[in-house]
């Protein structure tokens, strides 16, 4: 089963940049099975998707958000990371990473436990 | 405000059927895009149940099933425990916004 597991700093100042990295166990993040993705919870609300990248490093980006993050993966370690530049309180929010699997529509079929990063001063 | 529109909340008693919607656009559901539907309990992270509009994951019990008309889908859960409350959220692809997209979410009572 895969597992995924994020780690991070809890806390960070404004305008500064959130980093984050995820950990994957039980599969290589190398196989090509999955595209690595990064989604976001705010407190009390809903979820939006971030980012993903493939194992060949071809990345795609939300749109709204794409001046502000970069996505990256460490084969080596078996891990990918976000970074998103320039934060404010409302980036505040639970970050999950997570597999995107495409067949028979893309859908996130394993989810780390999450981590909750704070924007403040 | 979320590209797919689900109720705030729905509530049953045990044992009984609810239903929560899904309502999209030409641009998410009723252009073909799948629909996948998500369970989240408190404090954890979002499990997938549904993919692919109605094919459940192994280890979803086929009390919760999906359907999709149109630009909308629903979840239907029967034989309503109490362990279903929780907020469930439906899920596809925009190719207006060119991302994939998630409801606001419902959050389910078991009375």
């Amino acid at each position: 089963q895969v597992q995924l597991q994020e780690s991070g700093p809890g806390l960070v100042r404004p305008s500064q940049t959130l980093s984050l990295t995820c950990t994957v166990s039980s599969v290589s993040i190398s196989s090509g099975d999955y595209y690595w993705s990064w989604i976001r919870q705010p407190p009390g609300k809903g979820l939006e998707w971030l980012a993903y990248i493939y194992y060949s490093r071809k990345t795609y980006y939300n749109p709204s958000l794409k001046s502000r993050l970069r996505i990256s993966l460490n084969a080596s370690k078996n891990q990918f990371s976000l970074r998103l530049s320039s934060v404010t309180a409302a980036d505040t929010a639970v970050y999950y990473c997570a597999t995107m699997v495409e067949n028979e529509g893309d859908y996130f079929q394993h989810w780390g436990q999450g981590s909750l990063v704070t924007v403040s001063s | 405000q979320s590209v797919l529109t689900q109720p705030p909340s729905v509530s049953g008693a045990p044992g009984q059927r609810v239903t929560i919607s899904c309502t999209g656009s030409s641009s998410n559901i009723g252009a073909g895009y799948a629909v996948q539907w998500y369970q989240q309990l408190p404090g954890t992270a979002p499990k997938l149940l549904i993919y692919g509009i109605a094919n459940r994951p192994s280890g979803v019990p086929d009390r919760f099933s999906g359907s999709k008309s149109g630009t909308s889908a629903s979840l239907a859960i029967t034989g309503l425990q109490a362990a279903d409350e929780a907020d469930y959220y439906c899920q596809s692809y925009d190719s207006s916004l060119s991302v994939w997209v998630f409801g606001g979410g419902t959050k389910l009572t078991v009375l």
